[in-house]
């Protein structure tokens, strides 16, 4: 399987900030990588899709890139609504596997 | 609209069998490029893909788990059924279905239900 490494594990931003976290791949997906959002008892929430492109109706201060192992999710403007967990998923080859996730909250 | 709601039991005992429902709207599971899976997370823990059936009825499983899942669909009623067999407190989780969208190359878990939460306790 291939394993999704997700950094950091929590991030403690302030409202306004730029926020970055990284997802690496244990072998080349190429861009076979999606980022979502996911917020306590809600249904997780597509924000990424094949590395850098932006779901449709999804703001445009999230923003991803990379390619291979090495991949980014970058906020450019933390919104107070922003809060939630965070997690990339590869769909390379199946299984499909996922990052443990990058919980972000506000300082 | 897009929705998938999953149901079944909140509290399954150890050795029990576990069934779970997706009941899909706003989409139909034969349209070309469409897909159903089913995801867990345990408490605490990473998201884990567990089987997924296509438009086609192709179905996928773990290999982990392959020997304890059965995937399924009805079209008639807009469902996905999975089984479990064999349950443990180990398997105490969240579990989710999702509609996943391939086109062009891409692949998009792009709606998801909200989650059941199982849990494996006598």
């Amino acid at each position: 399987d291939i394993q999704m490494t997700q950094s950091p594990s929590s991030l403690s931003a302030s409202i306004g900030d730029r926020v970055t976290l990284t997802c690496q791949a244990s072998r080349d997906i190429t861009t076979y990588l999606n980022w979502y959002q996911h917020k306590p008892g809600k249904a997780p929430k597509l924000l990424i899709y094949d590395a850098s492109n932006l779901e449709i109706g999804v703001p445009s201060r999230f923003s991803g890139s990379g390619s291979g192992t090495d991949f980014t999710f970058t906020i450019t403007s933390l919104q107070p609504e922003d809060i939630a967990t965070y997690f990339c998923q590869q769909y390379e080859i199946l299984p499909y596997t996922f990052g443990q996730g990058t919980k972000l909250e506000i300082k | 609209q897009v929705t998938l709601r999953e149901s079944g039991p909140a509290l399954v005992k150890p050795t029990q069998t576990l069934t779970l429902t997706c009941t899909l709207s706003g989409f139909s599971l034969t349209t070309d490029g469409m897909s159903v899976n089913w995801i867990r997370q345990p408490p605490g823990k990473a998201l884990e893909w567990l089987a997924g059936i296509e438009w086609d009825d192709t179905k996928h499983y773990s290999m982990s788990l392959k020997t304890r899942l059965t995937i399924s669909r009805d079209t008639s009623k807009n469902r996905v059924d999975l089984i479990m067999t064999n349950m443990d407190p180990v398997d105490t989780a969240t579990y989710f279905c999702t509609r996943e969208h391939r086109d062009n190359g891409w692949s998009k878990l792009d709606y998801w239900g909200q989650g059941i939460l199982v849990t494996v306790s006598s």
